[in-house]
């Protein structure tokens, strides 16, 4: 199974900074034939269900807040919140989607300094 | 607007069958193209899927489950269904259901999820 790091396990950030997050595969999950990266990030906030930020590493779901922006490549990847906001106060995971089964980083929680 | 709603027993003793149905209201869970998953989040853990459906009623599995997971399409209820045998504490979780998104070739092996239900808490104990 590919492995999913990600990093750190916790961040607090003061409204209105930078937050970034990392998430590392454990072998590459862009695929040559289409040049596509196989990963979404979820939010998640206590007592919710995972909710789908972003795919293809970069490209964000219909009404996300453009202050989440996704990047990387190959094996390495980041989850950047230009601005942080009190409701982005929540724990983020990345997702591999390049080989079956698909699996899950262990999680950064993200909270308001 | 699609939405999903899992059901079933919060409480199974161990070596028993955990049973989960998931409700789809809003669209038809048959449709061409559509495949949905069931997915396991341990108290205070990371996240896990457990299997896929397919429109067709075809079915894969995390291998980690030792095939004790069985996944099945209810399409007159328009209902997904997860059974789990042998369970033990380690199977305690909050079971979600969720919609896959997939495209072209790579269906339904290849996948993120981009509806949720709200989940249902499960555990294992007697």
């Amino acid at each position: 199974d590919i492995v999913m790091t990600q990093s750190p396990d916790s961040l607090a950030v003061s409204l209105g900074e930078r937050a970034t997050i990392n998430c590392k595969s454990s072998q590459t999950v862009l695929y040559d034939s289409n040049n596509k990266n196989y990963l979404a990030w979820y939010q998640q906030k206590p007592g919710q269900p995972p909710k789908l930020l972003l795919h293809w590493a970069s490209s964000r779901e219909s009404g996300v807040p453009d202050r989440f922006r996704g990047s990387g490549s190959g094996t390495d990847f980041t989850l950047t919140i230009s601005s942080l906001q009190a409701e982005d106060v929540a724990v983020y995971y990345c997702q591999q989607y390049y080989r079956t089964p698909p699996t899950f980083g262990q999680g950064t929680k993200l909270e308001m300094k | 607007q699609l939405q999903l709603q899992e059901s079933g027993p919060g409480l199974v003793k161990p070596s028993e069958t955990l049973s989960l149905t998931c409700t789809v209201s809003g669209g038809s869970i048959s449709s061409s193209g559509f495949h949905w998953g069931w997915l396991r989040q341990p108290p205070g853990k990371g996240l896990e899927w457990t299997g896929t459906v397919s429109y067709s009623g075809s079915t894969y599995y995390n291998s980690s489950l030792k095939s004790r997971a069985t996944i099945s399409l209810d399409t007159s209820e328009n209902q997904f269904s997860l059974k789990l045998s042998s369970v033990t504490a380690a199977d305690t979780a909050v079971y979600y259901c969720a919609r896959l998104v997939c495209s072209g070739t790579s269906c339904p092996l290849l996948f993120y999820f981009d509806l949720w239900g709200r989940g249902t808490l499960v555990t294992v104990s007697s």
